[in-house]
């Protein structure tokens, strides 16, 4: 499959339960990125990646966790899933200097 | 930091032209997209400016103004299949790895 894949798509998970979410995109595009969109804030970025094994913080990182150790995968791991985190979670990637590419979303229910 | 703000909502007639206004505040500007995101699907980009002026693309232009920190997208011809959240994001020099921060976003309802 060609271009920037997210699994699951939908996720129903309780609080407390650890869930990650799939990203993987066969570009070798350098960085990556998870957003988290909720009505009334927009997109707003948790986590980026601008190579393997390389990541750093975004605006709300609190609660989430990140690895990259192979270019074209970047799971986000939520290691307590609270309410507060029932989203969609859109992962992206992009070359140096381009638009970014988004995959199809996640909708994470927490109960 | 970085501040953008677009209108929430607009609403427009199929065939019509219509303006969505993006104001931002950010040290460093390195450039604005837009994206145009359907209900339930993924954003999909529309358009790149870093210098000031008009890009067109089609039935879209993007403009931007650097020294008021303005940009606007512009869609002609409505469609119905326009109807879209449409997004403004900027990038800064102050942000490591290519980051965007976007704004709100904008619903815009196309009308028969």
């Amino acid at each position: 499959d060609a271009g920037i894949t997210q699994s699951p798509r939908y996720k129903i998970t309780e609080t407390g339960r650890q869930v990650t979410l799939m990203c993987h995109q066969t570009w070798s595009h350098s960085y990556m990125f998870w957003y988290r969109q909720d009505l009334g804030h927009g997109l707003r970025l948790i986590y980026y990646s601008a190579a393997a094994d390389i990541t750093d913080k975004g605006e709300v990182p609190d609660g989430y966790v990140v690895s990259r150790s192979k270019t074209e995968n970047f799971p986000l791991t939520l290691e307590s899933a609270t309410r507060s985190q029932t989203s969609v979670y859109f992962c992206a990637s992009l070359l140096a200097g381009e638009e970014q590419f988004f995959g199809p979303g996640t909708r994470l229910t927490v109960l | 930091g970085q501040n953008i703000d677009q209108p929430t909502e607009m609403t427009a007639t199929e065939g019509a032209i219509v303006q969505i206004n993006c104001t931002y505040q950010t040290s460093g500007f390195n450039g604005l997209f837009w994206y145009q995101q359907h209900a339930g699907e993924a954003p999909t980009f529309l358009s790149y400016n870093v210098l000031d002026g008009l890009e067109e693309k089609g039935r879209f232009s993007s403009f931007l103004s650097r020294s008021k920190g303005y940009s606007y997208l512009l869609l002609k011809e409505l469609q119905m299949k326009d109807s879209a959240s449409y997004l403004c994001a900027v990038r800064s020099r102050s942000n490591a790895g290519n980051m965007l921060t976007f704004g709100g976003g904008t619903r815009l309802m196309v009308k028969p």
